[in-house]
């Protein structure tokens, strides 16, 4: 079975802070997302990437970075953590189809 | 740029009632999939439809795959509780089956009992 998972379930964060969601695959999928969920707004993809070290902007980058340095992890990162930023944060990663991390829950005051 | 629309947002059945959802794309889509995310969990993969007027049946489920590739749809037949969650569409643009999916925002559905 394939399995994502995220590094947190739930996380609670300081305004400004920097904020590092990581993501791990074991199935040797090229292809990583990073997506926010918020009600009625759906998923929203932030980056994905499609092999190491390569990355790209999805629909709602502003505020948010990301590093795949090895096929397996792909890391989200908030440089400067802000209160519009608390959300429920997606993983995926695909072959054929996406196969979904838990998910974290990141609250920021 | 690609979009996907889908409607309803919400929908509430009896339990036994038919639901169905719409998704329509902007441009043509290379192929159309379907995911179900039940209450606190995250989407889970239900199908895929590649063809020109694709059908598919899972046991209530039906999906469809319109003929110009640029909507889809989701039935189900007699919903039962456990059919209650919110049920997304998300396709490739055409000529393309790597890289991203276009999602729509999702039909949250809720049975009662």
């Amino acid at each position: 079975d394939v399995k994502v998972t995220q590094s947190s379930r739930y996380l609670v964060k300081r305004t400004g802070e920097k904020v590092f969601l990581e993501c791990v695959q074991d199935m040797d999928h090229e292809n990583m997302f990073w997506y926010r969920q918020d009600p009625g707004l759906g998923l929203r993809l932030i980056y994905f990437s499609y092999d190491v070290k390569m990355k790209e902007k999805g629909d709602i980058p502003e505020g948010y970075s990301v590093s795949r340095e090895k096929k397996e992890r792909f890391s989200l990162i908030l440089e400067s953590a802000s209160t519009n930023q608390t959300s429920m944060y997606l993983c995926a990663s695909r072959s054929y189809e996406q196969y979904f991390g838990p998910g974290t829950r990141l609250t920021v005051t | 740029g690609q979009q996907v629309m889908q409607i309803p947002q919400y929908q509430h059945v009896q339990e036994g009632e038919d639901f169905t959802t719409y998704c329509n794309s902007s441009t043509t889509l290379s192929n159309i999939q379907w995911y179900k995310q039940r209450p606190g969990g995250h989407p889970v993969f239900l199908i895929q439809l590649v063809k020109s007027g694709e059908v598919k049946k899972q046991k209530r489920l039906t999906f469809q795959f319109g003929e110009a590739k640029k909507n889809s749809s989701l039935h189900i037949t007699a919903t039962q509780t456990t059919d209650v969650g919110t049920y997304f569409c998300a396709g490739h643009d055409r000529g393309s089956t790597l890289g991203r999916l276009y999602f729509g925002r999702g039909t949250q559905l809720t049975v009662w009992p």
